[in-house]
């Protein structure tokens, strides 16, 4: 099946300072790709689209000036956390549909943990 | 309103037991069911689609409601490996770049 990696894994970072998650389709290439965040024991929720060539388009209450998003290509997007704080602690996971195929592949997720 | 809602949980169950799950969604005009697998600190894993006509696959059986708006999962004959949150998922549009409504999941420990 189709393969997203996420990198970093886990990520430990001061107060204020930026973080960069990139999001890899590893053999399919993918216009859209998704950013979700989850907290502990909470759902996974939804933050923005990412638009291959075009601006994200973010959810309700997301910041977009402090998650910015980027879909460089075919096959990545990154998610830049600015001037992170302890409250942006999460797990952060992108998908990404593959094909013609209604279900989505989920990368392996990143541990953010704001000191 | 949450689009999607689950009970938490979690539930406590044997092994062998048979264990189901609920999940009701806000719009009506949702398309697409699935039902998902988290592990712990692991990323969410398709366990397997929802269809109108109900499915089943092994020990797992799920089933749509669209004039009540709920899905449920059916787990027969628990096993230990079982253990784990599962998540309802309703996606709302038409086409593969739709975006997933995740439920809170519920929580599964299936005990020896």
């Amino acid at each position: 099946g189709a393969v997203v990696s996420q990198h970093p894994s886990r990520v430990i970072c001061k107060s204020g300072t930026s973080v960069k998650i990139e999001c890899r389709s590893l053999d399919f290439q993918a216009t859209t790709m998704f950013w979700y965040r989850q907290f502990p024991k909470q759902s996974l929720m939804l933050m923005a689209t990412s638009n291959e060539g075009s601006k994200a388009t973010y959810e309700q209450g997301v910041e977009k000036d402090k998650f910015l998003i980027n879909h460089a290509s075919l096959t990545l997007s990154t998610l830049t956390v600015t001037s992170a704080h302890p409250e942006d602690s999460s797990f952060y996971i992108c998908s990404a549909p593959a094909g013609g195929e209604e279900t989505q592949y989920f990368g392996p997720g990143t541990r953010l943990l704001v000191l | 309103r949450k689009e999607v809602e689950q009970d938490p949980g979690p539930f406590n169950v044997p092994e062998g037991a048979t264990v189901a799950f609920n999940c009701t969604y806000s719009n009506s005009a949702s398309q697409s069911f699935f039902w998902y697998r988290q592990d712990c600190r692991k990323e969410p894993k398709l366990l397997m689609s929802v269809y109108s006509s109900g499915n089943e696959d092994g020990r797992f059986t799920a089933q749509l409601n669209r004039a009540s708006q709920y899905i449920s999962l059916l787990i027969r004959d628990s096993k230990l490996s079982d253990s784990a949150t599962y998540l309802c998922v309703v996606i709302e549009g038409l086409y593969n770049f739709n975006k997933f409504y995740f439920g809170s999941g519920t929580k599964l420990n299936v005990k020896p």
